[in-house]
């Protein structure tokens, strides 16, 4: 148990709508990042954010936005989900750097776009 | 752009055999993470390698890290069935800044046979 929860666990959306997944950090965790894993790949980094700002950005198109609330939960949203969106979507908390170095993982959503 | 490679992508094993999973990865980095991941379950985070030189051991899993090589080892001694998983590493980009951004190898799916 790492004390990171996500929400929803699954998710069925078809494609063009839109998605909101939610993710609460490990307690006194001020950066949280989104991964992507598509079935049978390695996690994709998608963004992370620090104190509320984006403090990086993998090589995810735009739609692909998300927000960091003072308490440090955080959302991912994704716009006109396309069939490539289904994947397993992971949530990491951590310290920041210098802070503590290890990365505590959610249980994901699943997004399915039919 | 950074990659990481991991070798082999599957392995079969027969219990009470060793075997070692490879992570190479293409430039530098002072950070390098071992997770397993269950099927249809999150990442548990095993090693955190922070240094060249490093090896760190946890039951029968064992992790060294060479930086002057990007090459970090996971060594499996006397494999037991429950060690069945896939095993990814992950390499830490961050440059200064705030925290953890990592990219992660392309996974090996242990499997351990009786």
């Amino acid at each position: 148990e790492t004390g990171v929860t996500q929400s929803p666990t699954h998710l069925i959306k078809t494609r063009g709508q839109q998605v909101t997944l939610r993710c609460s950090s490990q307690s006194g965790h001020n950066t949280v990042s989104w991964y992507q894993q598509a079935l049978g790949q390695g996690p994709q980094f998608i963004f992370q954010y620090y104190r509320e700002e984006e403090n990086g950005r993998g090589n995810f198109p735009p739609r692909f936005s998300g927000l960091q609330f003072p308490n440090y939960s955080s959302e991912l949203n994704v716009n006109a989900l396309e069939l490539d969106d289904s994947a397993l979507y992971l949530c990491a908390s951590s310290l920041e750097r210098g802070q503590g170095e290890k990365l505590f993982f959610g249980s994901g959503t699943q997004l399915s776009v039919l | 752009e950074l990659k990481v490679e991991q070798n082999p992508l599957f392995l079969s094993m027969q219990e009470g055999k060793n075997y070692t999973i490879y992570c190479n990865y293409s430039t530098t980095s002072d950070r390098l993470y071992w997770y397993r991941q269950d099927p249809g379950k999150s990442l548990e985070s095993l090693f955190v390698l922070l240094s060249n030189g490093a090896v760190k051991q946890e039951g029968r899993l064992m992790a060294s890290l060479d930086t002057k090589a990007r090459l970090s080892t996971l060594h499996i001694t006397a494999a037991v069935h429950d060690l069945s998983a896939t095993y990814f590493c992950a390499v830490d980009t961050s440059r200064g800044g705030a925290t953890n951004k990592l990219i992660f190898g392309t996974g090996t799916l242990l499997a351990v046979q009786p």
